[in-house]
Parts: structure tokens; sequence; C-alpha cells
């Protein structure tokens, strides 16, 4: 049972590029969330997904998209980096989203900087 | 709505001395209350959660946390700190949505 993974777990960009993180659970969870890190401010919400097929924006979405075309794996892409987008990455997921009892277990994080 | 504050940002302790981290929320709703702790390059783990049973609640690696709810609170303790408790750990509350507090670095001095 390997939990969450996520790939690739460093990166370097330019601006401009573009690049897709991978997150693959295996607890057969039904949300999934993307997180960005930075300094002093915790973990903002990129976007979530409340099943296979659905996506909706967290608090941060801008520059960002994503997809969950299979249950287990959630897809977030920057189609134009830029040097604000240098964060780390989390991935999460858990049984059930807001409201609930139930936690969510990360990834180890991708590092990410835009040059 | 719904927020959450760590009221300290650093936390530095002695080895072998109790930690006390300070967490206030608000919600309109009866909410779900959770500790995380991300070790240096690590993503973050579960200590320990609360979800309106007992009010004295306990987690893993010796710390607990009690509600209260008159007020606002669900601050995170340990009897003695080992160094392996340095870290940054997160208050985190679930009630219409989930809110991550913005983290409380501990620093353990041995």
């Amino acid at each position: 049972n390997a939990g969450v993974t996520q790939t690739p777990k460093f990166r370097v960009l330019k601006t401009g590029q573009s690049m897709t993180l991978l997150c693959a659970q295996d607890m057969n969870h039904e949300y999934m969330y993307w997180y960005r890190q930075d300094p002093g401010m915790g973990l903002r919400l990129i976007h979530y997904s409340v099943g296979e097929g659905t996506t909706a924006k967290g608090e941060v979405p801008d520059g960002y998209n994503v997809s969950r075309l299979k249950k287990q794996n959630f897809l977030l892409g920057l189609e134009s980096a830029a040097p604000s987008q240098t964060s780390v990455y989390f991935c999460a997921s858990s049984y059930f989203g807001g409201g609930s009892s139930y936690e969510q277990y990360f990834g180890p994080g991708t590092r990410l900087t835009v040059t | 709505a719904q927020s959450v504050t760590q009221l300290d940002s650093h936390v530095s302790v002695s080895e072998g001395t109790p930690v006390l981290l300070r967490c206030n929320y608000s919600s309109s709703y009866s909410p779900s209350l959770f500790w995380y702790v991300q070790h240096p390059n690590k993503g973050l783990q579960l200590l320990l959660k609360y979800t309106s049973a007992a009010t004295l609640v306990k987690g893993i690696n010796g710390f607990e946390a009690e509600f209260k709810k008159s007020e606002t609170s669900f601050h995170l303790t340990k009897p003695s700190a080992h160094m392996s408790d340095a870290a940054e750990y997160f208050c985190v509350v679930s009630g219409f949505k989930t809110i991550f507090g913005a983290g409380t670095r501990l620093f353990v001095k041995a």
C-alpha cells in the first residue's frame, strides 16, 4: 500500500514552459486535492475533485488546470509557468471532503522552481 | 464563516520540557478539527483529530489536544519534548470546507 505518490519530486522550469504533475493514490479515496505551500502561508488549495471525472476550483486556481480521468489519479497542469508558481506542491486524498471527519492523506510533495 | 488561527508562528522549547501549540478556530458548523505534523522536506502526517466524541483527544507520539468549545480553541500539548518533535505543525478545521492554519514551527533545544 503506497498511499499517495507524486511525480516528479523536483523540477526546474523556465518561464513560459508547461508541465504536468501526477498524483496517484491506492486507497480508493473519492476526494483528491492539490495544494501549494509557500513560506508563512500554510497550505492553499488550488483545485480539488470529489470523484472521477469531476474537478472544482479552490482558493488559488489561476494558472493551473486539473484532470481526474481515473479515480486513482489527479493531474495538475501548468500551461505557461511563471516565477510566482515557484512553490512546493502537495497532493492529498480523503474518503470524503469538507464537513467530514475523514482526514487527508498527503503525498511527499513536488518542489517546483520557475526561473 | 470558517477560520483557523495558529497563535504562534514559532515556538522554542528545551528537550524534556512541555510543548504547547495554540490554535483558535471559528466555524458556523460543528467542525472536525485536526493537527498535522510536517517534518523537513516531507508531506503532512496526521497527529490527531477531534470529531465530537471525547473533548480530550490523544494522538501519536505522545501528543494530545483538548477541544474547548467555549474558548473556540484546540491547543496541542505534549508533556515532554523530544528532539524528533522539531517540525512544523498545522491546525486544520473542517466544516463546510477544510482550512489550514499558517503553521507553527517547533524548535527543540538540547
